[in-house]
């Protein structure tokens, strides 16, 4: 079984609709990451949280908000999605550590 | 000025060259470095890190410059399992997200 799991995996909208997606681990780690990638712009941050009890804005966190509902679970809705969200999102996880592992994207499509 | 900057390419190589791709960043104070790889339609996954002495692991070598900020990702005897995009990685501390570049893409041809 994958460590880190993305739910759903791909996924159309429309927008104004309220979504979102979900992001679980079984490595055990504190730290958990939600990134956008769009062609040309690379990955960008969203959120991340250190552990249960913290939540930080990342470089790109307008029309986003973030849930860590335990140290296994992060999600990520959009309130009011619009076209410009259409992207592929990663969430990631860590230990203390530089290194991230990657759950294998959601690719979001906002008609 | 972008934190981490790559030349996104395409570098189209021949099985069997050698190639060379370079990173800036622009953060004196950044302490941790590392070359991400990405398949087509697929989740980063950490090639390798990059330490000051300079590292190498099988047909790769990792370079850094700390006077120039800059970092350096060379692979021999290309194959073509080796075309994908090589994002650059940079991160302050242990306590400070990573801040990727936005890729260079390789492809390797037969």
């Amino acid at each position: 079984d994958a460590d880190v799991t993305q739910t759903p995996r791909n996924r159309i909208t429309k927008t104004g609709k309220r979504i979102m997606l979900e992001c679980s681990q079984t490595k055990g780690h504190d730290r958990m990451y939600w990134y956008r990638q769009d062609p040309g712009l690379g990955l960008r941050l969203i959120y991340y949280s250190f552990d249960v009890k913290d939540i930080n804005k990342g470089e790109i966190s307008d029309g986003y908000s973030v849930s860590r509902q335990a140290q296994a679970k992060f999600s990520l809705s959009l309130e009011s999605a619009i076209p410009n969200q259409t992207a592929l999102y990663f969430c990631a996880t860590s230990d203390s550590g530089p290194q991230q592992y990657f759950g294998p994207g959601t690719r979001l499509t906002v008609t | 000025r972008k934190e981490v900057e790559q030349d996104p390419g395409p570098f189209n190589v021949p099985e069997g060259a050698t190639v060379a791709f370079n990173c800036t960043y622009s953060n004196s104070a950044s302490q941790s470095f590392f070359w991400y790889r990405q398949d087509c339609r697929k989740e980063p996954k950490l090639l390798m890190s990059v330490y000051s002495s300079g590292n190498e692991d099988g047909r790769f070598t990792a370079q850094l410059n700390r006077a120039s900020q800059y970092i350096s990702l060379l692979i021999r005897d290309s194959k073509l399992s080796d075309s994908a995009t090589y994002l650059c990685v940079v991160t302050r501390s242990g306590n400070t997200p990573l801040v990727f570049g936005k890729g260079t893409r390789l492809s390797v041809i037969a």
